[in-house]
């Protein structure tokens, strides 16, 4: 069965903690991408990946880190720097240049 | 820098009615567009989308969408809503060099039953 799975659903984040949010996808996409969801701002783009071992900031990059060492796997990292993290995560993968499916998401919340 | 501009923030109509939802882009080189919806505690799912040729397209579950150079606008349509259509709809562009998708803030549609 083909898709997008991020884990996990719900995450708890104390003040000054760092994060980690799993994408994982298997239908072999060269291009991987996270965005940020908050009500009525839409999407944005955080990171995106293009090839492995490769990434580039998106618009709203800082207080976040990503890695790409495997072609499936795209984990996004909040870090203490990051001062709004309460949001819904969405994770996108494509073959290069068309079109994104999104994952189901990963709603963070800030105890 | 590419935007994109929903014009309706929420939109509430009866069953049966029609629907347009407006979408205007700033970009002046060729575009992708799409329209993405995301119904209550689903998946962000793509609708349709134009990237060349007719510029009328034609998307799942009865919904349209016009692309109309001269106006930068790729308004979604549909002639007779249900209430299964009760969701919010995100407009989204992405440019001929670039891979990433700029979105509009999105529009929450409410249909009535």
């Amino acid at each position: 069965d083909g898709g997008i799975t991020q884990s996990p659903k719900y995450l708890f984040r104390k003040e000054g903690q760092n994060v980690t949010l799993s994408c994982e996808q298997n239908l072999n996409h060269d291009a991987m991408y996270w965005y940020r969801q908050d009500p009525g701002q839409g999407l944005r783009l955080i990171y995106y990946s293009q090839i492995v071992n490769d990434f580039q900031k998106g618009d709203i990059a800082e207080g976040y880190s990503v890695s790409r060492e495997k072609k499936e796997s795209f984990p996004l990292t909040v870090t203490s720097a990051q001062k709004n993290p309460t949001a819904f995560y969405l994770c996108a993968s494509s073959r290069s240049q068309e079109t994104q499916y999104f994952g189901p998401g990963t709603r963070l919340l800030v105890l | 820098a590419q935007s994109v501009s929903q014009h309706n923030h929420h939109v509430i109509l009866s069953e049966a009615a029609s629907l347009e939802l407006g979408c205007n882009y700033s970009y002046g080189g060729t575009v992708n567009l799409f329209w993405y919806v995301q119904y209550p505690g689903q998946h962000l799912q793509l609708l349709l989308k134009y990237f060349s040729g007719d510029p009328l397209v034609k998307g799942i579950k009865g919904f349209e969408a016009e692309f109309i150079k001269s106006k930068f606008s790729f308004n979604l349509r549909k002639p007779s809503v249900q209430w299964s259509d009760t969701a919010e709809y995100f407009c989204a562009v992405s440019s001929e060099a670039g891979t990433a998708l700029i979105f509009g803030k999105g529009t929450t549609l409410s249909v009535s039953s």
